[in-house]
């Protein structure tokens, strides 16, 4: 199968700052990546959608100016959480898909603790 | 609304138990329903199902889906403490590879 790593694996940062968390795909060209966000005994919940060189797709409630996507290759999307609180605290997980898969492969995902 | 349902939510077995865990599902545009195990980490591909009635097996897991009555079974026979983990369902809609994850069944095997 193909491999999407993340970075950085888990992040601690004070509040009011802002966090970059990037996703790659290593051996594939990812068109679509989406993220994620899981709290403590929760499920997954889809934070967005990056296609490759076009505007992120954002879910229902989740705010874009504080959840900055970028997709600016084929290999490789961010994800800022700009001003982060500690209800920001969260796992981070990020997937990629492509049209000669017909599946997502997520990363190992990313533990950010705001202070 | 599309939405998809997991049950039970927790269940604790003993080591040997047999487990089935439930996915009912209601989406528009249905591709595909999947199923997951995670542990600490990011979850890890069990299953992919797209057609009714065909099981899929791997090992002591295996996994069917019923397009019409809308839901999916994962089965574990002889359970073992390394299965404990969360067990999460998703349902892929048609032409978008959005994945719409269901609230995930936490076993725990005792030993």
């Amino acid at each position: 199968g193909a491999v999407v790593s993340q970075h950085p694996s888990w992040v601690i940062c004070k509040s009011g700052t802002s966090v970059k968390i990037e996703c790659r795909s290593l051996d594939f060209q990812a068109t679509t990546m989406f993220w994620y966000r899981q709290f403590p005994k929760q499920s997954l919940m889809l934070m967005a959608t990056s296609n490759e060189g076009s505007k992120a797709t954002y879910e229902q409630g989740v705010e874009k100016d504080k959840f900055l996507i970028n997709h600016a290759s084929l290999t490789l999307s961010t994800l800022t959480v700009t001003s982060a609180h500690p209800e920001d605290s969260s796992f981070y997980i990020c997937s990629a898909a492509s049209g000669v898969y017909n599946e997502q492969f997520f990363g190992p995902g990313t533990r950010l603790t705001v202070l | 609304e599309d939405k998809v349902v997991q049950s039970p939510l927790s269940l604790v077995v003993h080591e040997g138990d047999t487990v089935t865990l439930n996915c009912s599902y209601e989406v528009t545009n249905f591709r595909s329903l999947l199923w997951y195990k995670q542990e600490k980490k990011a979850p890890t591909f069990l299953f992919m199902l797209t057609s009714s009635g065909i099981e899929k097996k791997s090992g002591r897991l295996s996994s069917i889906l019923d397009k019409k009555e809308l839901f999916s079974i994962l089965n574990i026979t002889a359970t073992q403490t390394g299965d404990s983990a969360v067990y999460l369902c998703a349902v892929e809609t048609s032409g978008t590879y959005k994945y719409i994850f269901g609230t995930g069944t936490r076993l725990k095997v005792l030993a």
